[in-house]
Protein backbone atom coordinates (compact mmCIF):
# COMPACT_ATOMS: atom_id res chain seq x y z
CA UNK A 1 0.00 0.00 0.00
CA UNK A 2 0.83 3.75 -0.82
CA UNK A 3 0.45 6.87 1.25
CA UNK A 4 1.29 10.34 1.49
CA UNK A 5 1.46 12.50 4.66
CA UNK A 6 1.66 16.38 4.09
CA UNK A 7 2.56 18.44 7.12
CA UNK A 8 0.09 21.55 7.08
CA UNK A 9 -3.28 21.98 6.21
CA UNK A 10 -2.38 25.83 5.46
CA UNK A 11 0.67 27.69 5.08
CA UNK A 12 1.64 31.50 4.94
CA UNK A 13 4.58 33.06 3.41
CA UNK A 14 5.19 36.94 2.86
CA UNK A 15 5.90 37.45 -0.59
CA UNK A 16 9.09 37.27 -1.83
CA UNK A 17 10.19 34.70 1.38
CA UNK A 18 10.80 30.86 0.85
CA UNK A 19 8.53 28.94 -0.04
CA UNK A 20 8.20 25.06 1.89
CA UNK A 21 5.72 22.24 1.69
CA UNK A 22 6.60 19.07 2.69
CA UNK A 23 5.57 15.69 1.83
CA UNK A 24 6.50 12.59 3.69
CA UNK A 25 5.52 9.00 1.94
CA UNK A 26 4.91 5.50 2.41
CA UNK A 27 6.04 2.73 -0.16
CA UNK A 28 6.94 -0.88 -0.35
CA UNK A 29 8.19 -0.28 -3.75
CA UNK A 30 10.33 2.59 -5.09
CA UNK A 31 7.71 5.32 -5.77
CA UNK A 32 7.47 7.66 -8.41
CA UNK A 33 5.96 11.14 -6.63
CA UNK A 34 4.00 14.32 -7.97
CA UNK A 35 3.61 17.19 -7.03
CA UNK A 36 0.04 18.91 -8.05
CA UNK A 37 -1.56 22.33 -7.92
CA UNK A 38 -5.14 23.58 -8.02
CA UNK A 39 -5.73 27.24 -8.33
CA UNK A 40 -9.62 28.69 -7.36
CA UNK A 41 -12.24 26.98 -9.35
CA UNK A 42 -9.93 25.33 -11.38
CA UNK A 43 -8.44 21.53 -11.89
CA UNK A 44 -5.23 20.22 -10.86
CA UNK A 45 -2.21 20.83 -12.97
CA UNK A 46 1.00 19.08 -12.99
CA UNK A 47 4.13 21.34 -11.46
CA UNK A 48 6.84 18.82 -11.23
CA UNK A 49 7.35 14.88 -11.39
CA UNK A 50 10.01 12.26 -9.62
CA UNK A 51 10.76 9.32 -11.49
CA UNK A 52 13.47 7.74 -10.45
CA UNK A 53 15.96 9.84 -12.40
CA UNK A 54 17.52 13.02 -11.06
CA UNK A 55 16.81 13.08 -7.12
CA UNK A 56 16.39 17.03 -7.39
CA UNK A 57 13.17 17.94 -10.04
CA UNK A 58 12.62 21.02 -11.72
CA UNK A 59 9.30 22.26 -12.23
CA UNK A 60 7.30 24.70 -13.53
CA UNK A 61 6.48 28.26 -11.92
CA UNK A 62 10.29 28.17 -10.31
CA UNK A 63 9.21 25.05 -8.21
CA UNK A 64 11.54 22.19 -7.48
CA UNK A 65 11.27 19.37 -5.23
CA UNK A 66 14.18 17.33 -3.99
CA UNK A 67 13.47 13.34 -3.57
CA UNK A 68 15.22 12.07 -0.31
CA UNK A 69 14.65 8.37 0.00
CA UNK A 70 16.70 8.38 3.94
CA UNK A 71 13.80 10.81 4.59
CA UNK A 72 10.98 9.37 2.70
CA UNK A 73 10.62 13.14 1.88
CA UNK A 74 9.47 15.11 -1.20
CA UNK A 75 9.55 18.61 -0.14
CA UNK A 76 8.11 21.29 -2.33
CA UNK A 77 10.27 24.39 -2.91
CA UNK A 78 10.63 28.17 -4.52
CA UNK A 79 13.24 30.42 -3.56
CA UNK A 80 10.78 33.43 -3.47
CA UNK A 81 6.89 33.56 -3.20
CA UNK A 82 4.88 35.16 -5.56
CA UNK A 83 1.07 36.46 -5.36
CA UNK A 84 0.27 34.58 -8.01
CA UNK A 85 1.32 30.99 -6.10
CA UNK A 86 -1.92 31.42 -3.38
CA UNK A 87 -3.09 27.54 -4.48
CA UNK A 88 -4.08 24.75 -3.22
CA UNK A 89 -1.27 22.12 -3.56
CA UNK A 90 -1.24 18.28 -3.62
CA UNK A 91 1.81 15.67 -3.44
CA UNK A 92 1.08 12.40 -4.30
CA UNK A 93 2.46 8.74 -5.33
CA UNK A 94 2.26 6.40 -7.62
CA UNK A 95 4.92 3.09 -8.47
CA UNK A 96 5.96 1.66 -11.61
CA UNK A 97 3.03 -0.11 -13.40
CA UNK A 98 0.14 1.62 -11.27
CA UNK A 99 -1.42 4.58 -12.73
CA UNK A 100 -2.97 5.36 -9.66
CA UNK A 101 -2.22 7.94 -7.79
CA UNK A 102 -2.41 8.38 -3.81
CA UNK A 103 -3.02 11.45 -2.78
CA UNK A 104 -2.42 13.29 0.22
CA UNK A 105 -4.60 15.56 2.14
CA UNK A 106 -3.53 18.73 0.34
CA UNK A 107 -1.88 22.29 1.68
CA UNK A 108 -3.27 25.59 0.74
CA UNK A 109 -0.48 28.29 0.47
CA UNK A 110 -1.44 31.73 1.12
CA UNK A 111 1.13 34.72 0.34
CA UNK A 112 0.72 37.81 2.33
CA UNK A 113 1.71 41.11 0.68
CA UNK B 1 -6.27 22.22 -27.54
CA UNK B 2 -5.58 18.75 -25.05
CA UNK B 3 -8.60 18.53 -22.10
CA UNK B 4 -10.52 16.52 -20.01
CA UNK B 5 -14.38 18.25 -20.16
CA UNK B 6 -16.52 17.54 -17.61
CA UNK B 7 -20.50 18.62 -17.44
CA UNK B 8 -22.38 19.81 -15.62
CA UNK B 9 -19.79 22.56 -13.98
CA UNK B 10 -22.33 23.06 -10.60
CA UNK B 11 -25.44 20.38 -9.93
CA UNK B 12 -27.96 20.84 -7.38
CA UNK B 13 -30.48 17.82 -6.95
CA UNK B 14 -32.55 15.85 -4.38
CA UNK B 15 -31.65 12.76 -2.58
CA UNK B 16 -32.62 9.85 -5.19
CA UNK B 17 -32.98 11.79 -8.19
CA UNK B 18 -30.49 9.60 -10.59
CA UNK B 19 -27.73 11.99 -12.63
CA UNK B 20 -25.16 11.57 -14.78
CA UNK B 21 -21.77 13.77 -15.04
CA UNK B 22 -20.60 13.33 -18.13
CA UNK B 23 -16.83 13.45 -18.67
CA UNK B 24 -14.31 13.42 -22.55
CA UNK B 25 -11.20 13.42 -23.41
CA UNK B 26 -9.44 14.40 -26.23
CA UNK B 27 -5.92 12.98 -26.01
CA UNK B 28 -6.39 9.43 -26.99
CA UNK B 29 -6.06 8.66 -23.80
CA UNK B 30 -6.45 4.92 -22.39
CA UNK B 31 -6.64 5.28 -19.09
CA UNK B 32 -9.49 7.54 -17.01
CA UNK B 33 -10.28 7.99 -13.73
CA UNK B 34 -12.61 9.87 -11.07
CA UNK B 35 -11.82 11.54 -7.80
CA UNK B 36 -13.51 13.01 -5.28
CA UNK B 37 -12.33 15.77 -3.28
CA UNK B 38 -13.65 16.39 -0.04
CA UNK B 39 -12.00 19.39 2.43
CA UNK B 40 -9.75 17.32 5.22
CA UNK B 41 -9.00 14.33 3.01
CA UNK B 42 -7.24 15.41 -0.38
CA UNK B 43 -8.65 13.01 -3.57
CA UNK B 44 -9.99 10.18 -3.02
CA UNK B 45 -10.16 7.85 -6.61
CA UNK B 46 -13.92 6.59 -7.26
CA UNK B 47 -13.66 4.20 -10.28
CA UNK B 48 -10.82 3.73 -13.45
CA UNK B 49 -10.60 2.35 -16.71
CA UNK B 50 -7.67 0.85 -18.49
CA UNK B 51 -9.64 1.07 -21.96
CA UNK B 52 -13.19 0.39 -23.63
CA UNK B 53 -15.11 -1.81 -21.49
CA UNK B 54 -12.53 -2.19 -18.61
CA UNK B 55 -13.42 -0.56 -15.31
CA UNK B 56 -12.62 -1.20 -11.93
CA UNK B 57 -13.35 0.02 -8.40
CA UNK B 58 -10.51 2.91 -6.55
CA UNK B 59 -11.05 3.36 -3.10
CA UNK B 60 -14.53 4.81 -2.41
CA UNK B 61 -16.86 3.08 -5.19
CA UNK B 62 -20.41 2.91 -3.14
CA UNK B 63 -23.36 4.61 -4.89
CA UNK B 64 -21.54 5.05 -7.77
CA UNK B 65 -21.29 3.81 -11.34
CA UNK B 66 -19.51 4.24 -14.91
CA UNK B 67 -19.59 2.89 -17.65
CA UNK B 68 -16.51 2.94 -20.65
CA UNK B 69 -18.55 2.38 -23.82
CA UNK B 70 -15.98 4.57 -25.89
CA UNK B 71 -12.62 5.87 -25.12
CA UNK B 72 -13.16 9.66 -25.15
CA UNK B 73 -15.67 8.99 -22.55
CA UNK B 74 -16.08 8.18 -18.88
CA UNK B 75 -19.52 9.16 -17.72
CA UNK B 76 -20.51 8.64 -13.67
CA UNK B 77 -23.47 7.88 -12.79
CA UNK B 78 -25.55 8.79 -9.28
CA UNK B 79 -28.18 6.20 -9.40
CA UNK B 80 -29.62 7.53 -6.08
CA UNK B 81 -27.93 10.34 -4.70
CA UNK B 82 -27.35 11.04 -1.08
CA UNK B 83 -26.31 14.37 1.16
CA UNK B 84 -22.63 12.20 2.05
CA UNK B 85 -22.21 12.27 -2.17
CA UNK B 86 -22.06 16.27 -1.88
CA UNK B 87 -18.85 16.69 -3.24
CA UNK B 88 -16.32 18.19 -6.08
CA UNK B 89 -15.84 15.55 -8.48
CA UNK B 90 -12.56 15.61 -10.86
CA UNK B 91 -12.45 13.38 -14.30
CA UNK B 92 -8.51 12.82 -14.68
CA UNK B 93 -7.13 10.78 -17.75
CA UNK B 94 -3.68 9.81 -19.03
CA UNK B 95 -1.31 6.96 -21.22
CA UNK B 96 -1.64 3.92 -19.80
CA UNK B 97 1.21 3.02 -17.88
CA UNK B 98 2.83 5.05 -15.29
CA UNK B 99 4.51 7.56 -14.55
CA UNK B 100 2.47 9.31 -17.34
CA UNK B 101 1.08 12.86 -16.45
CA UNK B 102 -3.14 13.01 -15.35
CA UNK B 103 -4.54 15.54 -17.15
CA UNK B 104 -7.36 16.80 -14.52
CA UNK B 105 -10.72 18.58 -15.83
CA UNK B 106 -12.14 21.15 -14.26
CA UNK B 107 -14.45 19.97 -11.82
CA UNK B 108 -18.24 19.18 -10.84
CA UNK B 109 -19.43 20.86 -7.86
CA UNK B 110 -22.41 18.52 -6.45
CA UNK B 111 -24.68 19.52 -3.69
CA UNK B 112 -27.03 17.00 -2.81
CA UNK B 113 -30.16 17.64 -1.01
Amino acid sequence: AQSVTQLGSHVSVSEGALVLLRCNYSSSVPPYLFWYVQYPNQGLQLLLKYTSAATLVKGINGFEAEFKKSETSFHLTKPSAHMSDAAEYFCAVSSFGNEKLTFGTGTRLTIIP
Amino acid sequence: EAQVTQNPRYLITVTGKKLTVTCSQNMNHEYMSWYRQDPGLGLRQIYYSMNVEVTDKGDVPEGYKVSRKEKRNFPLILESPSPNQTSLYFCASSLKGSPYEQYFGPGTRLTVT
